[in-house]
């Protein structure tokens, strides 16, 4: 099935722990993003990556960090420099083919305990 | 900047009765702008967009969407809604760097 996966589905962090998010798309995608979404407060762009080997930050990148050494692959890792990391973080992909559309994985939901 | 202001957190509505989800837009140039819906712990489903041409944009189940240039609106409707309607609907419009700005959200609830 062609689509965007991410993984975990769930994690949990400990205090000063650095964790990876994974992202993988198989639709042949140029450009992708890592949004957070905190309840009421809608989606935030973390980093986006328009081609392999760039990225740039978004609007709260503080605290994070990515790469983007495939076209298929962008993860995410949360830092321990980022002191409210609890939020659901969305993967998206886009292809400049198909216009401005932007497709979203399933959501991985990070916890600090 | 590019934004759009979804100016209610929730709407409640009857099942059967039509629905309507309200977003508004500030944009320099033709606009694009986008509807998604995301049910509780998914990710974000792509439901229609407005590029140009009709006003009218038709979209996947059921939803339609009405683009107002003089009232800078972009409302999302359904003439008869279903429980399984409800969830949260987004909407969003392009802004620099080829990426989009979503507002905040309006969840959708359809009672019966």
């Amino acid at each position: 099935d062609g689509g965007i996966t991410q993984s975990p589905k769930y994690l949990f962090r400990k205090e000063g722990q650095n964790v990876t998010l994974s992202c993988e798309q198989n639709l042949n995608h140029d450009a992708m993003y890592w949004y957070r979404q905190d309840p009421g407060q809608g989606l935030r762009l973390i980093y986006y990556s328009q081609i392999v080997n760039d990225f740039q930050k978004g609007d709260i990148a503080e605290g994070y960090s990515v790469s983007r050494e495939k076209k298929e692959s962008f993860p995410l890792t949360v830092t321990s420099a980022q002191k409210n990391p609890t939020a659901f973080y969305l993967c998206a992909s886009r292809s400049w083919a198909a216009g401005n559309t932007i497709y979203f994985g399933e959501g991985s939901w990070l916890t600090v305990v | 900047a590019q934004s759009v202001a979804q100016p209610e957190d929730q709407v409640n509505v009857a099942e059967g009765n039509p629905l309507t989800v309200k977003c508004t837009y500030s944009v320099s140039g033709n606009p694009y702008l986008f509807w998604y819906v995301q049910y509780p712990n998914r990710g974000l489903q792509f439901l229609l967009k407005y590029i140009t041409g009709d006003n009218l944009v038709k979209g996947s189940y059921g939803f339609e969407a009405e683009f107002n240039k003089s009232q800078t609106s972009f409302h999302l409707k359904k003439p008869s809604a279903l429980v399984s309607d409800s969830a949260l609907y987004f909407c969003a419009v392009p802004g620099g760097g080829n990426k989009l700005t979503f507002g905040t959200g309006t969840q959708l609830k359809v009672e019966l």
